[in-house]
């Protein structure tokens, strides 16, 4: 079936360091990929996302580009922030293929310290 | 725009008590998801409602557990003769579906409600 794999944290940052949370996924169609952000006490936000093959999706200095090639869909932030401090999520969603639940990556938490 | 809430926000009974979570989706939307979240996991399917139509159930979606949505607004989620194994977070999430208009497979999420079982 469909899953997502995405790099064990915790990641700690200092900050205005370059961020990378890698991910990649496996799909029986053509998903739909996501990130989404979880702060402390908070419940899930959707981050970014893309809908097919090569499109980046981007939000609040956040970055990920689908890489049908490499199967990824990795985020990357080029500083980061102390409120960036969050666990975030990679997710797919694959409705060609009946699966329209989103399937999750495991998460990954990231501080930054100041 | 409201967003999606969900009550309780916490939860906790004894094993065997049954207990019931409600969520109430953003007005607009038609679909309706459940999730179960433990504590280091990523967010995991349970059911999902189009409408009133309950369209697909996880296998994690043990006999013990019921999900309703009767007017395809609110939707409810019961757990008979609750055990540890449930303590977790219950999420919630809305979307809209393509057909009537909506970001394909965007689900926006509620602040879930935390079950803990003694």
């Amino acid at each position: 079936g469909d899953s997502v794999t995405q790099m064990e944290g915790p990641v700690t940052l200092s900050e205005e360091a370059f961020l990378t949370i890698n991910c990649t996924y496996t799909a029986t169609g053509y998903p739909s990929l996501f990130w989404y952000v979880q702060y402390p006490g908070e419940g899930l936000q959707l981050l970014l996302k893309a809908t097919k093959a090569d499109d980046k999706g981007s939000n609040k200095g956040f970055e990920a580009t689908y890489r049908k090639e490499t199967t990824s869909f990795h985020l990357e932030k080029g500083s980061v922030q102390v409120s960036d401090s969050a666990v975030y999520f990679c997710a797919l969603s694959d409705p060609i293929s009946g699966n329209t639940p989103l399937v999750f990556g495991k998460g990954t938490r990231l501080s930054v310290i100041a | 725009d409201t967003g999606v809430s969900q009550n309780p926000r916490h939860k906790i009974t004894k094993r065997g008590q049954n207990v019931t979570f409600r969520c109430d989706p953003i007005s607009e939307h038609n679909r309706l998801y459940w999730y179960r979240q433990t504590l280091g996991q990523g967010p995991e399917f349970l059911t999902y409602f189009q409408n009133e139509a309950q369209l697909e159930k996880s296998r994690l979606l043990s006999d013990r557990f019921s999900a309703e949505r009767p007017k395809g607004s609110f939707s409810t989620l019961e757990i008979q003769r609750t055990e540890q194994g449930d303590s977790a977070m219950y999420l919630c999430a809305s979307s809209l579906d393509r057909a009537s208009g909506g970001s394909t497979d965007t689900q926006y999420f509620g602040p879930g409600t935390r079950l803990t079982v003694l």
